[in-house]
């Protein structure tokens, strides 16, 4: 069964202080490796699709990594308005008959980030 | 990117009643899904709304408690049949979009839901 694994759970940095969140998963061939970040009573926000190690993706202050067996997020020079949960997530194995998982995604359980002023 | 909208944005409900969820997307999709997220907790995928079909379920979601409509492609439906306030949670759809060689899933608002 696919496993999707986050670390910390939480994390508390101050403005400007970098660092890094981790996921790792279990998956029999990957299909791709989804950020998103979701802020308190909404939906989650898309970030990036990584499919292959060594890929990386960046946005603003964000930089989406991935090895064979684990992806990371790199915050650099934090903002408070940061300040939100992190999810990762994987497509499951495709059914037989079914072209592609489709993104049926199995989350990991997120990591809360707070960047305080 | 996509643009969806659910309906309700929230909805506090009795216990035994049922609960109708919409979701509109600003554009045709083919991939549609049901999320549910459970206070305090990650999402977990309902089920696989096909349109001109039965919906697809997850292990542990049956169609019975979850009836699911998807007439077209802009638009589908999740029930919440017979609520117990185990059913209290946000419910999530969620849209693919195809780029040239990627994709890329996006979520509605969420419905907030509380059975009372």
């Amino acid at each position: 069964e696919d496993q999707v694994t986050q670390s910390p759970e939480a994390l508390r940095l101050q403005e400007g202080e970098s660092s890094s969140l981790n996921c790792s998963y279990t998956v029999s061939g990957l299909r791709g490796l989804f950020w998103y970040r979701q802020d308190p009573g909404k939906g989650p926000e898309f970030l990036f699709t990584l499919y292959s190690a060594g890929e990386e993706k960046e946005k603003e202050r964000l930089k989406a990594t991935l090895t064979k067996k684990e992806s990371f997020l790199h915050i650099t020079a934090p903002k408070p308005e940061d300040s939100a949960t992190y999810l990762c997530a994987v497509p499951r194995r495709v059914r037989p008959l079914e072209e592609t998982s489709g993104s049926r995604l199995t989350f990991g359980e997120g990591t809360q980030l707070t960047v305080n002023p | 990117s996509a643009v969806i909208s659910q309906k309700p944005s929230r909805d506090i409900c009795q216990r035994g009643t049922s609960l109708t969820i919409q979701c509109q997307v600003d554009s045709q999709v083919t991939m549609m899904f049901w999320y549910r997220q459970q206070p305090g907790q990650s999402l977990t995928l309902i089920a696989t709304a096909n349109q001109g079909s039965e919906a697809t379920y997850e292990s542990g979601f049956v169609i019975d408690k979850f009836p699911i409509s998807r007439p077209n492609l802009t638009f589908s439906t999740l029930t919440v049949s017979n609520m117990s306030p185990e059913d209290s949670s946000i419910y999530l759809c969620s849209v693919v979009l195809r780029a040239q060689y990627n994709y890329e899933q996006y979520f509605g608002p969420g419905t907030r839901l509380t059975v009372t």
